[in-house]
C-alpha cells in the first residue's frame, strides 16, 4: 500500500543550527516525492521535488531508494522557516493522486 | 505563478442543509483537480479526483452521493456536501494540475456544521 510517513509531529531547532525532516515512504513502482510547506495563515505550496535536484530556500532532499527516504535537510535553520512541513507522494496507477504524510511542525528558536 | 481561489473561505450552516464549495483555478486550465479535507492538526486526505468533463475518482471510504463533485470547465470544480451533519465539519481544500504534475493549492474553506 502506498504511504508516507514523518515520524515527527514537532521538531525544535536553534536558530543556525542544523534540521533535518525525515520522511520515509511505501510504494511499489518509481514514485515521485515531494516536500510541501505550510506557513501559518498560508496555503500550502512546493517546496520542493525529487526529480529536480534542486535547493529551496537552503533546503534539500535526496531520495534515498534503498531505504525509502526523502528526508528534508537544511544545514542552518532559520526562524522565518518555522512552518508545518509536509513529504507526499505521487506517481504509478494513481497518476497525480498525492498522498501525504501527517506533517511535521518545525519551529525555530531565536 | 499560478493561482486557485476557493469560495467561500469559511460558511457555517444548520445540520441538514447542503453546501456548495467552488474551486477555481484563475490564470490557467486545469484539466484535473484535486478535492482534500483536513482535520485539525492532522494532515490532507484525498477525497477524489476530479477530471473535467467526467465523473470524479473517489477515494476508498469516502461517499459519493455525500460529497457531490463537478468539474463541467477547466477553472472550475465544485464540491457540494449534501445533508450536511456535525461530523462533516472539517477544512476542506482543492488543488489543481497545471503541467509537470505541480499541484496549485487553493486556501481552503472552513465548514461549520452546527
Amino acid at each position: 500500500a502506498q504511504r508516507v510517513t514523518q515520524p515527527e509531529k514537532l521538531l525544535s531547532v536553534f536558530k543556525g543550527a542544523p534540521v533535518e525532516l525525515k520522511c520515509n515512504y511505501s510504494y511499489s513502482g518509481s514514485p515521485e516525492l515531494f516536500w510541501y510547506v505550510q506557513y501559518s495563515r498560508q496555503r500550502l505550496q512546493l517546496l520542493l521535488r525529487h526529480i529536480s535536484r534542486e535547493s529551496i530556500k537552503g533546503f534539500t532532499a535526496d531520495l534515498n531508494k534503498g531505504e525509502t527516504s526523502f528526508h528534508l535537510k537544511k544545514p542552518f535553520a532559520q526562524e522565518e522557516d518555522s512552518a508545518m512541513y509536509y513529504c507526499a507522494l505521487s506517481g504509478g496507477a494513481g497518476g497525480f493522486k498525492t498522498i501525504f504524510g501527517a506533517g511535521t511542525r518545525l519551529f525555530v528558536k531565536a | 505563478g499560478a493561482v486557485v481561489s476557493q469560495h467561500p473561505s469559511w460558511v457555517i450552516c444548520k445540520s441538514g442543509t447542503s453546501v456548495k464549495i467552488e474551486c477555481r483555478s484563475l490564470d490557467f486550465q486545469a484539466t484535473t483537480m484535486f478535492w482534500y479535507r483536513q482535520f485539525p492538526k492532522q494532515s490532507l486526505m484525498l477525497m477524489a479526483t476530479s477530471n473535467e468533463g467526467s465523473k470524479a475518482t473517489y477515494e476508498q471510504g469516502v461517499e459519493k452521493d455525500k460529497f457531490l463533485i463537478n468539474h463541467a470547465s477547466l477553472t472550475l470544480s465544485t464540491l457540494t456536501v449534501t445533508s450536511a451533519h456535525p461530523e462533516d465539519s472539517s477544512f476542506y481544500i482543492c488543488s489543481a494540475i497545471q503541467t509537470q504534475e505541480t499541484q496549485y493549492f487553493g486556501p481552503g474553506t472552513r465548514l461549520l456544521v452546527l
